[in-house]
């Protein structure tokens, strides 16, 4: 099992432009989520989806939008980046004891 | 409302001096509480969940729901306890965790 993968793991932007962030999971779970890791900030949660087909806002959902594509996969889109969205990013998703698995983390710059 | 407290951004210590990570929850039900670990560069990994009652890489957390505290404990740290640290409350009726801001734990040798 890889457990939880995301893609890219670097990523440099510029003002204005978008991205996509893909995760997937091979645990066959149903709860995935967004974090983003900023220091002294801890973890935020930006949106989660509970089951496939439903999504819903987090903490700081604002500048992003999420797609759960399927049971795996839950992607995260910034449509017009911008320096605040400079951050790490991870991917989680929810075992059945409620604990979370996290991925490898994308770090993305806007410059 | 639900919160998890981490009082300390930073802790240093020596190799084989006693650590304690300290967490505070608000919560008023019954807590579901979590503790994991960021070594330098990796992702979260789940240390302790308090329901376990047991011991990871020597750390032990108990729930001291009188003082609302879930504190991290190990007796004699490593130089390789350095990381970051964070505490995790689970949301009432939902799939979310709370997570608090994270203590980052150096261990000096």
């Amino acid at each position: 099992n890889a457990g939880v993968t995301q893609t890219p793991k670097f990523q440099v932007l510029k003002t204005g432009q978008s991205m996509t962030l893909q995760c997937a999971q091979d645990m066959n779970h149903n709860s995935m989520y967004w974090y983003r890791q900023d220091p002294g900030m801890g973890l935020r949660l930006i949106y989660y989806s509970a089951s496939e087909g439903t999504t819903d806002k987090g903490e700081v959902p604002n500048g992003y939008n999420v797609s759960r594509l399927n049971k795996r996969e839950f992607s995260l889109r910034l449509e017009s980046a911008a320096p605040s969205q400079t951050s790490v990013y991870f991917c989680a998703s929810r075992g059945t004891l409620n604990e979370q698995f996290f991925g490898p983390g994308t770090r993305l710059t806007v410059l | 409302a639900q919160r998890v407290t981490q009082p300390e951004k930073l802790l240093s210590v020596f190799k084989g001096a006693p650590v304690e990570l300290k967490c505070n929850y608000s919560y008023s039900g019954s807590p579901e509480l979590f503790w994991y670990v960021q070594y330098s560069r990796q992702r979260l990994q789940l240390l302790l969940r308090h329901i376990s009652r047991e011991s990871i890489k020597g750390f032990t957390a108990d729930l001291n729901k009188g003082e609302t505290s879930f504190h991290l404990k190990k007796p004699f740290a490593q130089e390789e306890d350095s990381a970051m640290y964070y505490c995790a409350l689970g949301e009432d009726n939902t799939d979310k965790l709370i997570f608090g801001t994270g203590t980052r734990l150096q261990v000096f040798p």
